[in-house]
């Protein structure tokens, strides 16, 4: 049972672009949403969360939008860079602190 | 940012010996670490939530005691896998859960092999 989920494996940006990433989840108990970036045989990266009672959260480049009606989030990247080329994976905050991963997209920026 | 180190970050140990991974927050105190494991191509799955002082909160189907976790110090958590088996063989992560602002900061992941 997939509570969060990444319905694109991959998205391929040209440098410059918008990059928009999109995250799905089912459960309505998720107070707290946060995005974090990945290189292989490496931890997560932090990059920006939202509250569950907020609809939109920026941080330079990196913007996060809520729809709970939709129980969708999305991370725009704008303008996108090659350095941001990485494997996104969205996370949702549930019980005792506790994050539920998505599967993650793999975001490549081609110059 | 807040920085978490993990060590081993990579380990190759024979199948029935024991191997223990460390993880520390470097400049904050952290009540509350996780465990995850990561297997190739897919999500980061959460094994347990470590509360210093206390034992830790393991998830459904994972073995408590295969997956062995100290949370001595509010800085250093670390998980012993016993009796490693090549099924074992994973991404080990750990995150360390800072109050303020509160969001989970991950470690950079051990890699342990079983031959």
């Amino acid at each position: 049972d997939q509570q969060v989920k990444q319905n694109s494996p991959s998205l391929s940006v040209q440098e410059g672009r918008i990059s928009i990433l999109n995250c799905d989840y089912t459960n309505s108990m998720f107070d707290y949403f946060l995005w974090y970036k990945k290189y292989p045989a490496e931890g997560p990266t932090f990059l920006i969360s939202i509250s569950s009672i907020k609809d939109k959260n920026e941080d330079g480049r990196f913007t996060v939008f809520l729809n709970k009606s939709a129980k969708h989030l999305s991370l725009h990247i704008v303008p996108s860079q090659p350095g941001d080329s990485a494997v996104y994976f969205c996370a949702a905050r549930g019980l005792f602190q506790k994050l539920v991963f998505g599967t993650g997209t793999r975001l490549l920026v081609s110059p | 940012g807040a920085v978490v180190s993990q060590h081993p970050s990579r380990v190759i140990c024979k199948s029935g010996t024991s191997v223990k991974i460390e993880c520390r927050s470097l400049d904050f105190q952290a009540t509350t670490m996780f465990w995850y494991r990561q297997f190739p191509k897919q999500s980061l799955m959460l094994m347990a939530t470590s509360n210093e002082g206390s034992k830790a909160t393991y998830e459904q189907g994972v073995e408590k005691d295969k997956f062995l976790i100290n949370h001595a110090s509010l800085t250093l958590s670390t998980l012993t896998v016993t009796s490693a088996h090549p099924e074992d063989s994973s991404f080990y992560i750990c995150s360390a859960r800072e109050g303020v602002p509160d969001t989970q900061y991950f470690g950079p992941g051990t890699r342990l092999t079983v031959l």
